[in-house]
């Protein structure tokens, strides 16, 4: 069955480290996407690919960095982890115009 | 400037009753809605959707509303059961983007 895989679910790292949070999808759907999940904001937006060698900012990009080098990954990097990036991280894949996003089961990161 | 607003973060209802869930949203350019649902340490999972060309959409015992003079839309889940406990997202998404944005979530408890 095709599905969406994040990894790893849970990490913890220190304030001025690089993380790279990963992301695989085998819908071979064009379209990723990266959202945080906090308390009080829902999902916000972090970074959107619509195909291999697309990316795009979303609301809350500064900080995160992603690349597409194929259809089936879009890691996430935390170039230099703050304390305010202490969140849940959800990736989804969609095929495009009006269908539905797909989601990850998320990663929990803690940094200290 | 939160274009889709849920503002009851909290929601309790017995078993069996009917559970209304609300979405305002401040675009008029949104094309299309979502409902997402989401359980503790998993992805949000899709549930319903509606189109801006309609006002009424039906699967099962979910029922989403499309008010789009007062840019408001509902949930209904009749009768609500226990496993509907969750946290509920309503997004928005526009005929110029594949990009979803996402609502600050309801969460749901439904009680013997």
């Amino acid at each position: 069955d095709a599905e969406i895989t994040q990894s790893p679910r849970h990490k913890i790292t220190e304030t001025g480290r690089q993380v790279t949070l990963a992301c695989h999808q085998t819908w071979n759907h064009n379209n990723m996407f990266w959202y945080r999940q906090d308390l009080g904001h829902g999902l916000r937006l972090i970074h959107y690919s619509y195909g291999v060698q697309d990316t795009n900012k979303g609301e809350v990009s500064d900080g995160y960095s992603v690349s597409r080098s194929n259809t089936e990954d879009l890691p996430l990097t935390l170039e230099s982890a703050a304390s305010s990036q202490t969140s849940v991280y959800f990736c989804a894949s969609s095929e495009g115009g009006q269908e539905t996003q797909y989601f990850g089961p998320g990663t929990r990161l803690l940094v200290l | 400037d939160q274009q889709v607003k849920q503002n009851s973060p909290s929601l309790s209802v017995q078993e069996g009753r009917i559970s209304i869930l609300n979405c305002d949203y401040t675009n008029s350019m949104f094309d299309y809605f979502l409902w997402y649902k989401k359980y503790p340490a998993e992805g949000p999972t899709f549930l319903i959707s509606i189109s801006s060309i309609k006002d009424k959409n039906e699967d099962g015992r979910f029922t989403v509303f499309l008010n789009k003079s007062a840019k408001h839309l509902s949930l209904h889940i009749v009768p609500s059961q226990p496993g509907d406990s969750a946290v509920y997202f309503c997004a928005a998404g526009g005929k110029w983007t594949d990009k979803l944005i996402f609502g600050t979530g309801t969460r749901l408890q439904v009680f013997p």
